[in-house]
């Protein structure tokens, strides 16, 4: 079947602009997740929704960073007053729950490039 | 001490050899562990999941896991250049549900 989609696939912006990116996650998984990966590093852990449940914002790095997601379908993760540090690529993945045996299947990646 | 460690490598192995990829990890309560390989340019593709100490075994790649050592290894026979990659250990935490991942091994496998 059909995977996590995500889009744009690249999107370059200037500093100070607010940018949207998309994550459509794999039908039936309650659970989604975002992460950030800079340039040569690992992933970082932004947010994660599972179900109607609160979601966990223990990751996000500053109050311009926000997301929301419709019930069990495609999440959306802005970025306000987007910043040089803000680039990288930006990781939807999806599981089908939350439990730990749950594994997480990631999209393509959003390349986000403030300039 | 970071919650889930990796040797950046690069790793270099002769075509057809075995490679070994470790990782250690610090919360004793993690339940369970994934690999996932990262080729340049592209996002992460989950290889192996293992829960239980002992081996798993699938193909190729065979996944060690010792709980009383927080030690998770992967272990990748008959090496082929394609598997040259970036490989990422990644540690489920069950107190805060979510996953954290090492910052990855560069595998090459030379010809």
């Amino acid at each position: 079947g059909a995977g996590v989609s995500q889009s744009p696939s690249n999107k370059v912006t200037e500093k100070g602009k607010d940018v949207e990116l998309r994550c459509d996650p794999i039908s039936g998984h309650t659970a989604l997740y975002w992460y950030r990966q800079r340039l040569g590093q690992g992933l970082e852990f932004l947010i994660y929704f599972q179900g109607n449940s609160a979601p966990d914002k223990s990751g996000l790095p500053s109050d311009r960073f926000s997301a929301e997601r419709t019930g069990e379908s495609v999440s959306t993760l802005t970025i306000q007053r987007t910043q040089q540090e803000d680039s990288a690529v930006y990781l939807c993945a999806s599981s089908l729950g939350l439990a730990d045996t749950y594994e997480q299947y990631f999209g393509p990646g959003t390349r986000l490039t403030v300039t | 001490q970071k919650e889930v460690e990796q040797n950046s490598g690069p790793l270099s192995v002769p075509e057809g050899a075995i490679a070994s990829l470790n990782c250690t990890y610090s919360d004793r309560g993690s339940q369970s562990f994934f690999w996932y390989r990262q080729y340049s340019g592209k996002s992460p593709e989950l290889i192996m999941s293992i829960y239980s100490n002992g081996d798993k075994e699938d193909g190729r790649f065979t996944a060690q896991l010792n709980k009383a050592s927080q030690y998770v290894s992967l272990l990748i026979r008959d090496s082929q250049p394609s598997d040259s990659a970036t490989y990422l250990c990644a540690v489920f935490t069950g107190t805060a549900s979510k996953l954290t991942f090492g910052t990855g091994t560069r595998l090459q496998v030379t010809l």
